[in-house]
């Protein structure tokens, strides 16, 4: 079955400092979505990118779709303290409905 | 609050006992999903229903899982013979299917099986 993986799986940085997490499928995925969810909280959606190559920035986030939709890439430029939490990816392939996550990039951010 | 609402917030039984979750999703969302989230790990798809018709379901569901809608609108997830390994957070997710997939998840309920 389709299975996606994420990495690093932790990530400490120090305020300002640029951070990536990498999102890989084993499969050719229709669109992948990322969250963030906050220690304690639930996941909350930022963005999907559907098609192949796609860029798609906000703010300071810069958000990467592959060329061959197998991969994606969430870039943070001068992490703050707010962005302390876990990135996920979750993707989904043409033969379901099931959107499947990764196990997440915790970033913990110190001032 | 019109978000994904979900009861119990917490819920602590004792092994081989019978629970059951609550999901009211976004009132004009027609597709629910549920999720399980154990720590340090992703949510983990369960199943998905669109209105009342449950369309698809994890192969990693054990048969002591079900799931219904029956009018479209809530759903409740039961767990029979609760296992020490059924302790997880159990999300309960919403989406209308148009535009974006984005889901709209709700706080959860936290299950501890003792």
């Amino acid at each position: 079955g389709q299975q996606v993986m994420q990495i690093p799986q932790y990530q400490h940085v120090q305020e300002g400092e640029d951070f990536t997490t990498y999102c890989n499928s084993s499969t050719t995925l229709s669109n992948i979505q990322w969250y963030k969810q906050r220690p304690g909280g639930h996941p909350v959606f930022l963005i999907q990118l559907v098609k192949s190559g796609e860029v798609k920035k906000q703010k300071r986030l810069t958000f990467q779709f592959g060329e061959a939709k197998k991969n994606s890439s969430l870039h943070i430029t001068a992490t703050q303290t707010t962005d302390v939490g876990t990135y996920f990816c979750a993707g989904s392939s043409n033969s379901g409905y099931a959107l499947n996550f990764g196990k997440g990039t915790s970033l913990l951010v110190t001032p | 609050d019109t978000g994904v609402s979900q009861d119990p917030r917490h819920k602590i039984t004792k092994r081989g006992q019978n629970v059951t979750f609550r999901c009211d999703p976004i009132s004009e969302h027609n597709r629910l999903y549920w999720y399980r989230q154990t720590l340090g790990q992703g949510p983990e798809f369960l199943t998905y229903f669109q209105n009342e018709a449950q369309l698809e379901k994890s192969r990693l569901l054990s048969d002591r899982f079900s799931a219904e809608r029956p009018k479209g609108s809530f759903s409740t997830l039961e767990i029979q013979r609760t296992e020490q390994g059924d302790s997880a957070m159990y999300l309960c997710a919403s989406n209308s299917g148009m535009e974006t997939g984005e889901l709209f998840f709700g706080e959860g309920s936290r299950l501890t099986v003792l």
